[in-house]
C-alpha cells in the first residue's frame, strides 16, 4: 500500500539554524499539508499545498516557513531561523482531491521530530 | 469551523466491540464527519468518513444519527492495537484543513 514517507525521523539543530524537514507524498496526489504536534498539545494545520503554490495557511505559518515542491516526488518544508517554540513533530500528509471525491481524505507520514536546542 | 465534542478518554476490553461517541450540534449541511486515529509516535491515520448514511469500511463503522448531530465510531472487535487517540473532524466540502481537537484516548484491556 503507498505511504507518505518524511526524512529525517529525528532533526536536532542550535536556534537560529535552518532545517530542511523533507516528504514524499504518494504518486498520485495533489494536495500536500504539513502540521504540527508540540508534545502533549494537539495537531495543529500549518499549510496546504496544491499546484505548485499555497492554497491555505494558519497563523503559525509566518515568513520563518516556507514550503516547495522542488522535483515531482519531494515536498518541503523550510524553517529559515529555528526558535525555542519550534520543537514538536511535524508531519506531512497527502490527499486526492479528485474529481470525484467531494471531500479529502488526507494520508499522514510518520513524522520528523524537530529538537531545537 | 464547526466544533466537536468527544470524552476525553475510554477503556474497553479486549475483542469487544466499542462505541466512541461525537457530538457535533452545529454542524452544517455540507459538513462531512471524519474519524482519523493517532497511535503511539505515528501520524495521524484515516479511519473513516461520511455525509449522512451509515459507513463500513474494513477498519470500522460510522453510525450518523438522523438530524446529524451526533455520530458513533464503531470498532466491532478491538484489539490492542486498537489502543489511540480517535479524533472526530468535520469538514465542509472541498475543505482542505483538518482541524484536529484532542479526541478520545481509547485505553484497551487485555
Amino acid at each position: 500500500e503507498p505511504e507518505v514517507t518524511q526524512t529525517p525521523s529525528h532533526q536536532v539543530t542550535q536556534m537560529g539554524q535552518e532545517v530542511i524537514l523533507r516528504c514524499v507524498p504518494i504518486s498520485n496526489h495533489l494536495y500536500f499539508y504539513w502540521y504540527r504536534q508540540i508534545l502533549g498539545q494537539k495537531v495543529e494545520f500549518l499549510v496546504s499545498f496544491y499546484n505548485n503554490e499555497i492554497s491555505e495557511k494558519s497563523e503559525i505559518f509566518d515568513d520563518q516557513f516556507s514550503v516547495e515542491r522542488p522535483d515531482g516526488s519531494n515536498f518541503t518544508l523550510k524553517i529559515r531561523s529555528t526558535k525555542l517554540e519550534d520543537s514538536a513533530m511535524y508531519f506531512c500528509a497527502s490527499g486526492w482531491l479528485g474529481t470525484t471525491e467531494v471531500t479529502d481524505t488526507q494520508y499522514f507520514g510518520p513524522g520528523t521530530r524537530l529538537t531545537v536546542l | 469551523d464547526a466544533k466537536t465534542t468527544q470524552p476525553n478518554s475510554m477503556e474497553s476490553n479486549e475483542e469487544e466491540p466499542v462505541h466512541l461517541p461525537c457530538n457535533h450540534s452545529t454542524i452544517s449541511g455540507t459538513d462531512y464527519i471524519h474519524w482519523y486515529r493517532q497511535l503511539p509516535s505515528q501520524g495521524p491515520e484515516y479511519v473513516i468518513h461520511g455525509l449522512t448514511s451509515n459507513v463500513n469500511n474494513r477498519m470500522a463503522s460510522l453510525a450518523i444519527a438522523e438530524d446529524r448531530k451526533s455520530s458513533t465510531l464503531i470498532l466491532h472487535r478491538a484489539t490492542l492495537r486498537d489502543a489511540a487517540v480517535y479524533y472526530c473532524i468535520l469538514s465542509d466540502f472541498g475543505n482542505e484543513k483538518l482541524t484536529f481537537g484532542t479526541g478520545t484516548r481509547l485505553t484497551i484491556i487485555p
